[in-house]
């Protein structure tokens, strides 16, 4: 089984300020099939990047993934007061089919 | 508009069993491979469930496995997971999600909120 490992558990940063979150796993993700993820109370998530690197539709570009094999990398360049949020990652194609990550906060500082 | 709704939630006593729908539109859903997850209250994500465009394969969490089964109708553009023998911890909001080429969930529904409780 791939476990995903996020981290920090909770970044507390201010607006504007770039935030680092980071996702690791137990074992190489095939080609790169690593997504995240935002959540915000009382939603569905909403897929941010996938493929590791490429931003979904509509995804602003303050938004960048990065990484490969075991460590993957999101990074927000500035937060808006909207980013505030839980980030999930997700992997595709070991075993389980899809894991997630436990994800990491993002609340205001 | 990409739109997947689900329904049939509701309030099931242990052992019990609901039958959930999830109604898509905006996509083309017969070449969509789509899944179930679940977030129990307070907790992260958990996928359930998936089903390729062609019914074959299909795929489960070894958590529901023998317990949910996961179908889908493409000439009615839905989305169906059976629940049975229901426990406790398997309250949680359901949602289907549609899969991208690169096994991202790109579509998402709404949820429906599953609660087992005597």
């Amino acid at each position: 089984e791939i476990v995903l490992t996020q981290s920090p558990g909770t970044l507390s940063l201010s607006p504007g300020e770039r935030a680092t979150l980071s996702c690791r796993a137990s074992q190489s993700v095939s080609s790169n099939y690593l997504a995240w993820y935002q959540q915000k109370p009382g939603q569905a998530p909403r897929l941010l990047i996938y493929g590791a690197s490429s931003r979904a539709t509509g995804i602003p570009d303050r938004f960048s993934g990065s990484g490969s094999g075991t460590d993957f990398t999101l990074t927000i360049s500035r937060l808006e007061p909207e980013d505030f949020a839980v980030y999930y990652c997700q992997q595709y194609g070991g075993s389980p089919l899809f894991t997630f990550g436990p994800g990491t906060k993002v609340d205001i500082k | 508009e990409v739109q997947l709704v689900e329904s049939g939630g509701g309030l099931v006593q242990p052992g019990g069993s609901l039958r959930l729908s999830c109604a898509a539109s905006g996509f083309t859903f017969s070449r969509t491979s789509m899944n179930w997850v679940r977030q129990a209250p307070g907790k992260g994500l958990e996928w359930l469930s998936y089903i390729s465009p062609s019914n074959s394969p299909i795929l489960y969490a070894d958590s529901v496995k023998g317990r949910f089964t996961i179908s889908r109708d493409n000439a009615k553009n839905s989305l169906y997971l059976q629940l049975n023998s229901l426990r406790d911890e398997d309250t949680a909001v359901y949602y289907c999600a549609g899969q991208g080429g690169f096994g991202e969930l790109n579509y998402w529904g709404q949820g429906t909120l599953v609660t087992v409780s005597s």
